[in-house]
């Protein structure tokens, strides 16, 4: 089973920031936050990934609770190509004894971006 | 870089046929997963290789699917004999250590 919880659906204006929301609750101190989005039937592509400090990149940003667990990916200005579905996952970033190091993918939020 | 390789693109084959299907990581990456995608079941981990053992393969579905990481460059997904129900998008993806996974484009197969 995931680790992680999404809504199975949003939609978003085109232009307006896309805020989609993941509950991980059962983190471990070891695991990082990463998400990813999947068009049509590409492969997934990665977007953006943070253990416990909020991040920024080209693509998104990431807010991650202080406790951990729970987060955010922000998609700050929306557009009809970030249509996908979005997937959360919480992982190791070394393979470890402790950990599993593998990608668990829940059933994700499928965002759909609105003209 | 070229990103993950998959080949073939897309296979039709028929049930109790043989099916191979190859992934070459990105060059430097040592960790190397295989997925299936189904409409029904979603994205599954099927095995997952590190410096090319095998660390877990408790999403293989059954004896008929084996991996192999023969190099550092080098992996096959085999499924003998080949059912209709194993019809699905098969991805290979690669990661570094540290880093994140980069997926290929992935393999339909069409088990008829």
């Amino acid at each position: 089973d995931a680790k992680t919880t999404q809504p199975p659906s949003m939609d978003c204006a085109e232009g307006r920031a896309a805020n989609l929301p993941c509950n991980h609750s059962t983190i471990s101190g070891n695991e990082y936050v990463y998400w990813y989005r999947q068009i049509h039937s590409q492969g997934p592509q990665y977007i953006i990934h943070g253990l416990k400090n909020n991040e920024t990149n080209e693509m998104a940003s990431l807010i991650i609770t202080e406790d951990r667990k729970s987060s955010t990916l922000i998609l700050p200005h929306a557009t009809l190509r970030d249509t996908a579905v979005y997937y959360c996952i919480v992982s190791p970033a070394f393979l470890t004894t402790s950990g599993t190091y593998k990608y668990i993918f829940g059933t994700g939020t499928r965002l759909k971006v609105l003209a | 870089d070229a990103g993950v390789i998959q080949s073939p693109r897309h296979e039709v084959t028929e049930m109790g046929q043989e099916v191979t299907l190859r992934c070459k990581p990105i060059s430097g990456h040592n960790s190397l997963f295989w997925y299936r995608q189904t409409m029904m079941r979603g994205l599954e981990l099927l095995i997952y290789f590190n410096n090319n053992v095998p660390i877990d393969d408790s999403g293989m579905p059954e004896d008929r699917f084996s991996a192999k990481m023969p190099n550092a460059s080098f992996s096959t997904l085999k499924i003998q004999p080949s059912e209709p129900r194993d019809s699905a998008v098969y991805f290979c993806a690669s990661r570094p250590p540290g880093g994140e996974q980069y997926f290929g484009p992935g393999t339909r197969l069409t088990v008829t």
